[in-house]
Formats: structure tokens, C-alpha cells, sequence
């Protein structure tokens, strides 16, 4: 099992360039999640989605959307990308009252 | 008051010591909790789960208090490999997001 893998590890956006970030799972979870980390920060909750076709906001959704169109994968949009969104991105999946298990991330630089 | 609040640390302990680290949560109704580890630049990775009775794993003890809404993690005979950033995790409400504090560091040193 390849667990939870992320597309792209590494990417460099100019502003207001689009971009969408794959994250696939092989574990049939159910939950998935997006998280950006910074710099003393901590992880924030960007999406999530509990099941195939649904999704909900979590701490800081602005500027993202996602979708969940199969089970096995979960994807994050930025349609205007702006400095403020240059960040390590993670995602992560997991099933119901277990923990998450994550993928490597993506470091995005928005220029 | 902050959804989930960790001392950020740094602790820094000899090896063979035991250190405890602290997390407190905000809402009463969080059912899930978990102790995740992350070291520099990689993916956190799930240390455990945290049970209302207490749990156990080797070196490490994880403890829940509900009425204080308060978790701790300890672990015993600290190796230099122990050294990472501790994060505290809680489910948000009764749904499925789960909150991740900021976390703990923890320096390891011979």
C-alpha cells in the first residue's frame, strides 16, 4: 500500500496563477483532509470531507476549494493564488475514531 | 480561549529523563483525541490515541481528564531519536474535523 500520496511535492506559482493539488489515498478511508502549516502556526484545517461527493469548510477555506469526486481522492483548487497562500500543504486521510494518517505534503511558493 | 493550547516548549531534557507535556481543549463535547510526532519538515505521523481509562505504548503514557478538558503525554527514558514536535489533536464538536494544537519541541540531548 502506497498509504496517502501527494501531486505535487513541490511547486512555484506567480500571482493570481491557478493550480490544483492531488492528494490519493489507497486505505478505503472515508475522511479526508487539507491542511496548510506555517511557520508558527501550526497545522490549520482548510477542508474536509467525510464521504464520495461531500465536503465541508474547516478553519480557513478562503481562497481553496476542493473536491471529492471518488472515495480514493481529494483535491485542493487555488483559481487566484496569492503570496499569502505560500505554505506546506498536507493532506490526510483516515476512517472513523482513528487517527490520520498523512501524506508528505506539497510546498507551494506563491511569488 | 483557544480551541487546542500546547506549551510550545522548547524542552530540552538529557537522555534517560522523563518529560511531560500538557494540552487542553476547549469544547466539552470532543470525543477523539490523539498524540501526533513531527519532525523537521516531514508529515506529522500518529503517535497514539488517547483513551478515557489511559493508554500505554512502551515509553509512552497518554492521559485524558475530561472534567479539567485536559491531555497529557509523558514518556519515560527519553532517547536522542525522541526529539520532534509533539502535537496535541481533538475532534472538533461531535464531527470529524479534527483540531491540531501548535505543538510541543522536544530536544533530546546526550
Amino acid at each position: 500500500n502506497a498509504g496517502v500520496t501527494q501531486t505535487p511535492k513541490f511547486r512555484v506559482l506567480k500571482t493570481g496563477q491557478s493550480m490544483t493539488l492531488l492528494c490519493a489515498q489507497d486505505m478505503n478511508h472515508e475522511y479526508m483532509y487539507w491542511y496548510r502549516q506555517d511557520p508558527g502556526m501550526g497545522l490549520r484545517l482548510i477542508h474536509y470531507s467525510v464521504g464520495e461527493g461531500t465536503t465541508a469548510k474547516g478553519e480557513v477555506p478562503d481562497g481553496y476549494n476542493v473536491s471529492r469526486l471518488k472515495k480514493q481522492n481529494f483535491l485542493l483548487g487555488l483559481e487566484s493564488a496569492a503570496p499569502s497562500q505560500t505554505s506546506v500543504y498536507f493532506c490526510a486521510s483516515r476512517r472513523q475514531k482513528s487517527g490520520q494518517f498523512f501524506g508528505p505534503g506539497t510546498r507551494l511558493t506563491v511569488l | 480561549r483557544k480551541e487546542v493550547e500546547q506549551d510550545p516548549g522548547p524542552f530540552n531534557v538529557p537522555e534517560g529523563a522523563t518529560v511531560a507535556f500538557n494540552c487542553t481543549y476547549s469544547n466539552s463535547a470532543s470525543q477523539s483525541f490523539f498524540w501526533y510526532r513531527q519532525d523537521c519538515r516531514k508529515e506529522p505521523k500518529l503517535l497514539m490515541s488517547v483513551y478515557s481509562s489511559g493508554n500505554e505504548d512502551g515509553r509512552f503514557t497518554a492521559q485524558l481528564n475530561r472534567a479539567s478538558q485536559y491531555i497529557s503525554l509523558l514518556i519515560r527514558d527519553s532517547k536522542l531519536s525522541d526529539s520532534a514536535t509533539y502535537l496535541c489533536v481533538v475532534n472538533k464538536e461531535a464531527g470529524t474535523a479534527l483540531i491540531f494544537g501548535k505543538g510541543t519541541t522536544l530536544s533530546v540531548s546526550s
